[in-house]
């Protein structure tokens, strides 16, 4: 079975200092491993993923990733932190094979980014 | 292109009763997944439809069932409502089956459970 651990509940960083949200992974075989986004009393939007290829992923709103098959992990980053980052960071794991491709989530991680 | 919408928005009901939720899938998209998530925990899979046929479930009894639809439109049912079926009830459509493509998320139904 998959799994994913989020082991940070809050995550505090100053505006303009660089932010990293950690998250490491347990499946089956090779990854297909993706972080969300929620604001309050909204849905999960897609920030971005990792599926094969380069170990650096590049998403949405100046977030990046990187993946790293021997430590199992695919840490969340972005250089400068804005206020408005502040939200639920969530990562997600599913199995390059295999029929469903259900998401395990994390338990989330609380973004707070102070002015 | 319209986005993931789901409703009711919100909803309550009682112990024992029956509800539905309904979701209109990103134009395109033929997969629907269901996702519960709890109050301050990540969703947990529900299950997930694929061109109307249910294509996996994850650990939910059975008195949660749900349907596609031929214009891939879906909705989740759950009898015999427990207190603990209250959380946020969300929807993510996808292009075609394959686990590469992200997810995208419907706002999600709040169901609160007296």
């Amino acid at each position: 079975a998959q799994s994913v651990a989020q082991p940070e509940d809050q995550v505090n960083v100053a505006e303009g200092n660089p932010l990293t949200v950690k998250c490491t992974y347990s499946v089956s075989g090779n990854p297909y491993l993706f972080w969300y986004v929620q604001y309050p009393n909204r849905g999960l939007q897609f920030l971005l993923k990792y599926i094969t290829g380069d170990n650096l992923v590049k998403g949405s709103y100046g977030f990046e990733a990187e993946f790293n098959k021997s430590q199992t992990s695919f840490h969340l980053k972005k250089p400068s932190a804005l206020v408005s980052d502040s939200a639920l960071y969530f990562c997600a794991v599913t199995p390059t094979s295999g029929s469903a491709r259900q998401l395990t989530f994390g338990s989330g991680t609380q973004l707070t980014v102070l002015p | 292109e319209t986005g993931v919408t789901q409703s009711p928005t919100h909803l309550i009901k009682t112990r024992g009763q029956q509800v539905t939720l309904r979701c209109s899938s990103q134009s395109g998209h033929n997969t629907v997944s269901w996702y519960q998530q709890a109050l301050g925990q990540g969703p947990q899979f529900i299950f997930q439809y694929y061109r109307e046929e249910e294509n996996g479930r994850g650990n939910f009894p059975p008195r949660f069932s749900g349907l596609q639809f031929p214009n891939y439109s879906s909705e989740l049912n759950v009898n015999a409502l427990e207190l603990d079926d209250s959380a946020l009830y969300l929807c993510a459509s996808s292009l075609a089956n394959g686990g590469a493509n992200e997810q995208f998320f419907g706002p999600g139904t709040r169901l609160t459970v007296l």
